[in-house]
């Protein structure tokens, strides 16, 4: 198993772009979501999604878009980019909803200019 | 939105010392989790611990999930240089609730 994968690994996008974080697993799990990170800040939560075409807003939904058409995907868009959305995006999944162990992917630095 | 307090922010030890590190919360968790990262990657699962009182090892790592449900701490034995990276705790609020609340980090450092 691949695990959680992400791309891009880097991004540099300018102000009012709009661009797509890919992630997928291929674990078959239930759970995915979606965390920011920020020096100081620790991992804030974006979205989620407990299943195919099921998706919910975390603590820091303003700005990005999730949909989950597949189990195994995930993806996260940024509409329109703004400077405060420069961070490192991390994907998590759990296998099972309700689960607390999230497995992690290895992220993308995102820096909007 | 909710954060844990997790202390110290940064340590420097030295190659062979113990390490303690320590995270609470104003509110009770009912699942404590201890994560590791390391430069350029995500969060890797080190140790959960789902009942308070609770004590866990993996390796030279102990975890424990403290009684009154509102704290947890990790200690590491016997540091070593691959011990460095970012340790963030995790909790749980309620059974079912998938939603984490993540610390701020302990960056540990190791001075050969």
């Amino acid at each position: 198993n691949a695990g959680v994968t992400q791309t891009p690994k880097f991004q540099v996008l300018k102000t009012g772009q709009s661009m797509t974080l890919q992630c997928a697993q291929d674990m078959n799990h239930e759970y995915m979501s979606w965390y920011r990170q920020d020096p100081g800040m620790g991992l804030r939560l974006i979205h989620y999604s407990v299943g195919a075409g099921i998706t919910d807003q975390g603590e820091v939904p303003n700005g990005y878009n999730v949909s989950r058409s597949t189990t195994e995907d995930f993806p996260l868009r940024l509409l329109s980019a703004a400077p405060s959305q420069t961070s490192v995006y991390f994907c998590a999944s759990s296998y099972e909803v309700g689960r607390s162990e999230q497995f992690f992917g290895p992220g993308t630095r995102l820096t909007v200019l | 939105g909710q954060q844990l307090n997790q202390s110290p922010q940064s340590m420097f030890i030295q190659e062979g010392e113990d390490v303690s590190m320590n995270c609470t919360s104003s509110s009770i968790f009912n699942t404590w989790l201890w994560y590791k990262q390391e430069p350029g990657e995500g969060p890797v699962l080190l140790i959960a611990l789902y009942k308070a009182g609770e004590l866990t090892s993996n390796g030279r790592l102990t975890a424990q999930f403290g009684i009154t449900r509102k704290d947890s701490f990790l200690n590491i034995s016997a540091s070593i240089p691959s011990d460095v990276g970012i340790y963030f705790c995790a909790g749980q609020a309620r059974f079912g609730n998938e939603k984490l609340t993540f610390g701020t980090g302990t960056r540990l450092t190791i001075i050969p």
